[in-house]
């Protein structure tokens, strides 16, 4: 069955450095998102991205953070100064189709990203 | 907010048993829609149900949706220990974004 990758698994990395996070969403699916999870707290929405440019970010993602889709397969959320609250189990997000019946979306295992 | 605030936050209960979460909203709905989450793991898709729907079947899992009360309600029969997850509801509005509840801890016990 199709699924959602996400590399890494845990990405360690020193305050003020800048990471890539790095997803392949499922082949035939058109919009892509960003999700995060702080240790114990909801899931977040951070970003939605279709037709190569961003359709929705939340209040989270702010200049720190970009989205790309450099080729046709991986898709990848960039924070270039990372803070210690940017620790987070980090989710991706994809799905074939959106509107008011379906919007089903499948997720990746998800990065956890640890700021020290 | 649009925020689903599920209810209880944590449930215990022996295989066997059936496990009902709630989940509550402020805002009107395009859809709901249940994913589970095993520990430290992805969240996994289970069922979507659209607002003009009140029931809603899968296997094991029914939700059902009340609008005008803005509640929903999984309800999994039967349980069993790899049911151990956390449950969240997550809620479709006018974009399409997901917008996630604070989610129920169940732990189901052999």
């Amino acid at each position: 069955e199709p699924e959602v990758t996400q590399t890494p698994s845990h990405q360690v990395t020193q305050m003020g450095q800048e990471v890539i996070l790095r997803c392949v969403p499922i082949s035939n699916h058109l919009y892509f998102y960003w999700y995060r999870q702080i240790l114990g707290q909801k899931v977040e929405f951070l970003v939605s991205f279709y037709n190569n440019e961003i359709s929705e970010k939340s209040e989270i993602f702010d200049d720190q953070f970009s989205v790309e889709r450099p080729d046709g397969s991986n898709f990848t959320l960039k924070i270039r100064s990372t803070k210690l609250e940017d620790s987070a189990m980090y989710f991706c997000a994809s799905t074939t189709e959106t509107g008011r019946a379906k919007n089903i979306q499948y997720f990746g295992a998800g990065t956890r990203l640890s700021v020290l | 907010s649009q925020q689903g605030e599920e209810d209880p936050q944590a449930l215990s209960i022996q295989e066997g048993e059936n496990a009902t979460m709630n989940c509550s909203y402020k805002t009107s709905i395009n859809n709901l829609q249940w994913y589970r989450q095993n520990s430290g793991r992805g969240l996994v898709h289970l069922i979507l149900i659209r607002s003009n729907e009140r029931e809603k079947h899968s296997g094991r899992l029914r939700v059902t949706l009340d609008t005008s009360k803005k509640s929903s309600s999984l309800l999994i029969t039967a349980s069993r220990a790899a049911d151990t997850a956390s449950y969240f509801c997550a809620l479709t509005g006018g974009g399409n974004k997901l917008t996630f509840g604070t989610g129920t801890q169940l732990k189901v016990e052999l």
